[in-house]
């Protein structure tokens, strides 16, 4: 199992620009999620899914739009990139809600200029 | 609301030293309790978690935590650091309705020989 997969690792843009960062994950989980880490503010929820079709917000879901239309894959869009959005963005799924193992991806490491 | 609190946002011991990082969590119900590893440049790892069973929790890598309601602590331990342990760390607490899981600010680990 490759667990679960984001891309791209690594990516620049400009402010104003959107983009879609990927998630995927092989292990059939429900559960979905979005989470940015900035330094020294740990890690925050930006939007989740239950399941294929359901999907809402988190803590700081401003700026981020996500969809699910399929169990395996989680995207997150960023409409137009601000640099206030520079983090690294990790995607996690889990079998249940959360008081369940969440099992992360490697991050994707974004920067807004 | 739930909440945790890592105290000491920078630890450092030498090899073979007692791990001691700490927690404190905020919850009006029975929390789910966990802590997650960070090594660099890669996603988080579940150390352990507790789910209203046994207070002392064992985990991976040699880590045990304790959770302590009097004293609404959850800190985790390890007799003996070895190089291998530097990391982040971050502790965290499952929100009432299972709908976020929130994180502390994390403790970054340093070991020297």
């Amino acid at each position: 199992n490759a667990g679960v997969t984001q891309t791209p690792k690594f990516q620049v843009l400009k402010t104003g620009q959107s983009m879609t960062l990927q998630c995927a994950q092989d292990m059939n989980h429900e559960y979905m999620s979005w989470y940015r880490q900035d330094p020294g503010m740990g890690l925050r929820l930006i939007h989740y899914s239950v399941g294929a079709g359901i999907t809402d917000q988190g803590e700081v879901p401003n700026g981020y739009n996500v969809s699910r239309s399929t169990t395996e894959d989680f995207p997150l869009r960023l409409l137009s990139a601000a640099p206030s959005q520079t983090s690294v963005y990790f995607c996690a799924s889990s079998w249940g809600d959360f008081g369940e193992t969440q099992y992360f991806g490697p991050g994707t490491r974004l920067l807004v200029l | 609301a739930q909440s945790v609190t890592q105290l000491g946002s920078h630890v450092s011991v030498s090899e073979g030293a007692l791990v001691l990082l700490r927690c404190n969590y905020s919850s009006s119900v029975p929390p789910y309790l966990f802590w997650y590893v960070q090594y660099p440049n890669q996603g988080l790892q579940l150390l352990l978690k507790y789910t209203s069973a046994a207070t002392l929790v064992k985990g991976i890598n040699g880590f045990e935590a304790e959770f302590k309601k009097s004293e609404t602590s959850f800190h985790l331990t390890k007799p003996s650091a070895h190089m291998s342990d530097a990391a982040e760390y971050f502790c965290a607490v499952r929100n009432q309705a299972g709908t976020a899981l929130i994180f502390g600010k994390g403790t970054t680990l340093s070991v020297s020989s």
